[in-house]
């Protein structure tokens, strides 16, 4: 089956940007999910790709994913102090299999 | 109301209590999903209910016992449960056919004493 991995820490300055980095092991996975979880909250979609796509853009956030390699990526633009959050990969296959999340990424922003 | 809601936020139990943690969405999706977030551990599938039917059970424990009685509603009912049960519960809903974009509630924090 599926298996999500994240580094589990990140810490930058704001205004820089971050880069959050994701490795899956299913090759036939067909979406990948970044989701964002702020303290004392649920998990909040914040973008998806389809895996018959490079790159997606929307607004701050720049999605990355390599096939050949199975590496999705997450770039945050001008981080700010509110992206402090954790944020979790997820893949799924095709058909009915759930959604696998890794463990999530603690971004820090340092003012 | 909009979204996910669950109820309570917050909840302390003994090991021989008998509890239940509910769930509704206000969002007109068919399917609902319960979770488990433990620290340093990755999130949990437990029960995905599909048109009220329920189409996975990750083996989970018998103590946990959740229920569908709409598309709008999902309980889970706790029951002898232990101190490594304590954690983050979180219900999700998505629509089938929408690329499983899954809407979670807030959680419940449960700690089992």
């Amino acid at each position: 089956g599926e298996d999500v991995e994240q580094s589990l820490f990140l810490s930058v300055r704001e205004g820089d940007s971050s880069v959050i980095n994701c490795t899956y092991t299913d090759s036939s996975s067909t979406y990948l999910y970044w989701y964002k979880q702020e303290p004392g909250a649920g998990l909040q979609l914040l973008t998806y790709i389809f895996s018959n796509m490079d790159m997606k853009q929307d607004q701050r956030l720049t999605v990355l994913l390599n096939k050949k390699d199975k590496h999705l990526s997450l770039r945050i633009a001008d981080t700010q102090t509110g992206d402090s959050a954790i944020y979790f990969c997820a893949g799924r296959t095709s058909g009915n299999t759930p959604l696998v999340f890794g463990k999530g990424t603690r971004l820090s922003v340092i003012a | 109301e909009t979204g996910v809601t669950q109820t309570p936020r917050h909840l302390v139990m003994g090991m021989t209590n008998k509890k239940s943690l509910k769930c509704e969405q206000h969002l007109g999706h068919n399917a609902m999903y319960w979770y488990k977030q433990s620290a340093k551990k990755p999130l949990e599938l437990m029960f995905v209910y599909n048109f009220k039917e329920q189409t996975e059970n990750n083996s989970v424990p018998s103590r946990f016992s959740p229920e569908c009685p709409n598309s709008s509603h999902l309980f889970l009912h706790l029951h002898t449960l232990q101190p490594e049960d304590s954690a983050l519960y979180l219900c999700a809903s998505s629509q089938e056919g929408d690329g499983e974009k899954l809407f979670f509630g807030s959680g419940t924090q449960l700690s089992v004493l």
